[in-house]
């Protein structure tokens, strides 16, 4: 079966310093992998995509940037956080023939003070 | 511009009566609607589905009906239980493989004993 693992769970990291989320999917190859931000009182807003890898598509412009080095693992970076980078962060994956349906990563907390 | 609109924050229902969660789109592209429940400190998880060609699709307790003239969809649940408190998103996605979903704001859903 398949399973995503998404770390770490919360994170509380200083203004000005850089950022890395670490997303991996197992039992199935070639997902669509997507990166998901959810702001105090917002929906789920989408980041990034990737059909593969190396190819990410930027949904919004933002201080955070997307890297796919292996075919299921996805990145999330910054070289300088921000205040409004603070958020819920979900990682996602999709197959073709699901209809769409993507299932989520357990999230990360992240805070920036 | 917020395609997919979740107007009520929240809802308050008495368990074993019935919620309803109310969602409407302006994107007339979109094609394929989908319901996500997620509860505090979790990813959101898949909860049913229904295509444009459908109005109405029902899994348990769970029943989605699209009307697409009014470009809006709703959510049943009959009947409620304490352990459906919790926020449910709609989402929606036009045609096409990419599978981009775009996410309401959600609706806190309580379920009181």
């Amino acid at each position: 079966s398949q399973t995503i693992h998404q770390w770490p769970a919360t994170l509380v990291q200083p203004v000005g310093s850089p950022l890395s989320l670490e997303c991996t999917v197992e039992g199935t190859s070639n997902p669509n992998l997507y990166w998901y931000r959810q702001a105090a009182g917002r929906g789920l807003q989408l980041l990034f995509y990737s059909v593969g890898i190396g190819q990410i598509s930027s949904e919004v412009p933002q201080n955070l940037s997307a890297s796919r080095p292996q075919d299921r693992q996805f990145i999330l970076s910054s070289k300088k956080l921000l205040l409004s980078d603070s958020g819920f962060y979900l990682c996602a994956w999709s197959v073709g023939g699901s209809s769409g349906k993507l299932f989520f990563g357990s999230g990360t907390q992240l805070s920036v003070l | 511009d917020q395609q997919v609109k979740q107007n009520s924050p929240s809802l308050s229902v008495q368990e074993g009566r019935i919620s309803i969660l109310n969602c409407d789109y302006t994107n007339s592209m979109f094609d394929y609607f989908l319901w996500y429940k997620k509860y505090p400190a979790e990813g959101p998880t898949f909860l049913i589905s229904i295509s444009s060609i459908k109005d109405k699709n029902e899994d348990g307790r769970f029943t989605v009906f699209l009307n697409k003239s009014a470009k809006h969809l709703s959510l049943h649940i009959v009947p409620s239980q304490p352990g459906d408190s919790a926020v449910y998103f709609c989402a929606a996605r036009p045609g096409g493989s990419n599978y981009k979903l775009t996410f309401g704001k959600g609706t806190l859903l309580t379920v009181n004993p």
